[in-house]
């Protein structure tokens, strides 16, 4: 069964500093591939970032970048230069058969001015 | 490229009413989701359709049904309404399988 993981129901940063959100994830599958979403206060969700599973190079969008380790099927999300937008919910996502999204529980981020 | 349209924004129905959601997706991409969001069960999948056939149901009940259409729009249905049914619901486009989803506002269903 597919499950996704998120451990840190919320989380702060200052500005300007470095967060990680952590996930975690099981999968019988060998190729698969990974996103974070963030849904700000609007409520829209937005794509942040994908991984393809059977790429071993971590994904960057910017100032975002993952930590993909496949063995420990572990995706965190790394926001560098947090900014006063980042704040939001965070979620992470597995794709599986017919395009079925399965979402963590998200974990709330606010960034501190 | 237009973004995934959703219609209504905003709902208010009575318990017993049936509603109808619309969804536009992005042009080109065949393949169209549908997600409950409530802050108790988080985001739920429905179902998704890709070219009028709906290719995957998540674990609700026959109440919740969808249809796509040949211009790949999709509405979802909801019938007998009840309480537990107020939520956000988002539609999601897709060129197919595995791609990354994008997402529509949302509408916000509130039954009283």
């Amino acid at each position: 069964a597919q499950t996704v993981t998120q451990s840190q129901p919320e989380m702060s940063v200052q500005e300007a500093e470095t967060v990680t959100l952590s996930c975690t994830y099981d999968t019988s599958e060998n190729n698969y591939y990974l996103f974070w979403y963030k849904q700000p206060p609007s409520r829209q969700m937005i794509l942040v970032i994908r991984q393809e599973a059977y790429k071993q190079q971590n994904a960057t969008e910017n100032r975002f970048s993952v930590n993909f380790q496949k063995a420990a099927k572990s995706f965190s999300l790394k926001i560098s230069d947090s900014q006063l937008g980042d704040t939001a919910m965070y979620f992470c996502a597995l794709p599986h058969t017919g395009n079925q999204f399965y979402f963590g529980t998200g974990t709330s981020l606010t960034v501190i001015p | 490229k237009a973004g995934v349209t959703q219609t209504p924004r905003y709902l208010i129905k009575t318990r017993g009413q049936q509603v109808t959601l619309s969804c536009s997706p992005i042009s080109g991409h065949r393949s169209v989701s549908w997600y409950q969001q409530t802050p108790g069960q988080g985001l739920q999948f429905l179902f998704e359709y890709f070219s009028e056939t709906q290719r995957n149901k998540g674990n609700f009940p026959g109440r919740f049904s969808g249809r796509q259409f040949s211009n790949s729009r999709s509405e979802m249905n909801v019938s007998t309404l009840e309480l537990g049914d107020s939520a956000l619901y988002l539609c999601a486009s897709s060129l197919n399988f595995r791609y990354e989803q994008y997402f529509g506002p949302g509408t916000r269903l509130t039954v009283t």
